[in-house]
């Protein structure tokens, strides 16, 4: 079964870190590109950043740039987003999706986790 | 930035009706990098539609998606009890306009 497992989740103050993990399975790892989506619970869908299939290419939103870095481990086949400065409006749900094709960086999402929640508060 | 405004907001109609929701971009995009989501309470999204028309894979026949240029639709031919949920178009022509618009809630009447 195709599969994406977010953790890493959690209460956090402003202006710290935190790091989400993407545990994937059931399908080649190194062979899609991979990203991060946000939800602010009751609200709409965010894109956050994208990595390709073998790290050579990223791309972040504007709201995180210079503030989240997104990496990869293929041996291990995980996914991660390194938020630094968090804000308050940085609180949301946090997916990692897979693209459909792989090949490219910017491509539709076929397979997404349940998310992991970050909140961002004092 | 490609910026995707979804109408309408709230659709309300009964099973076995038929939907269209609107997917509008603030310029013309190829429409072979437009998407369709479903996500239902308590979900992640489901991929339904890419590249403006083609249906992913175990979605069924009633969910079919048109458009070009700047106007894509989505149509669902006849409501089925399941398919009540927030609807989201993509475009993902090119990084950073890997945008969402702003969904549309198809509700039961």
């Amino acid at each position: 079964e195709v599969q994406l497992v977010e953790s890493g989740g959690g209460l956090v103050q402003p202006g710290r870190s935190l790091r989400l993990s993407c545990a994937a399975s059931g399908f080649t790892f190194d062979d899609f590109a991979m990203h991060w989506v946000r939800q602010v619970p009751g609200k709409g869908l965010e894109w956050v950043s994208g990595i390709s299939w073998n790290s050579g290419n990223t791309d972040y939103a504007d709201s995180v740039k210079g503030r989240f870095s997104i990496s990869r481990d293929n041996a291990k086949n995980s996914l991660y987003l390194q938020m630094n400065s968090l804000r308050a409006e940085d609180t949301a749900l946090y997916y990692c999706a897979k693209t459909l094709e792989g090949t490219y960086l910017s491509d539709a999402f076929d397979i997404w986790g349940q998310g992991t929640m970050v909140t961002v508060s004092s | 930035e490609i910026v995707l405004t979804q109408s309408p907001g709230t659709l309300s109609l009964s099973p076995g009706e038929r939907a269209t929701l609107s997917c509008r971009a603030s310029q013309s995009v190829s429409s072979s990098y437009l998407a369709w989501y479903q996500q239902k309470p308590g979900q992640a999204p489901r991929l339904l539609i890419y590249g403006a028309s083609s249906r992913a894979t175990g979605i069924p026949d009633r969910f079919s998606g048109s458009g070009s240029g700047t106007d894509f639709t989505l149509t669902i031919s006849r409501l089925e009890p399941e398919d009540f949920a927030v609807y989201y178009c993509q475009h993902y022509g090119s990084s950073p306009s890997l945008t969402f618009g702003g969904g549309t809630k198809v509700e039961i009447k």
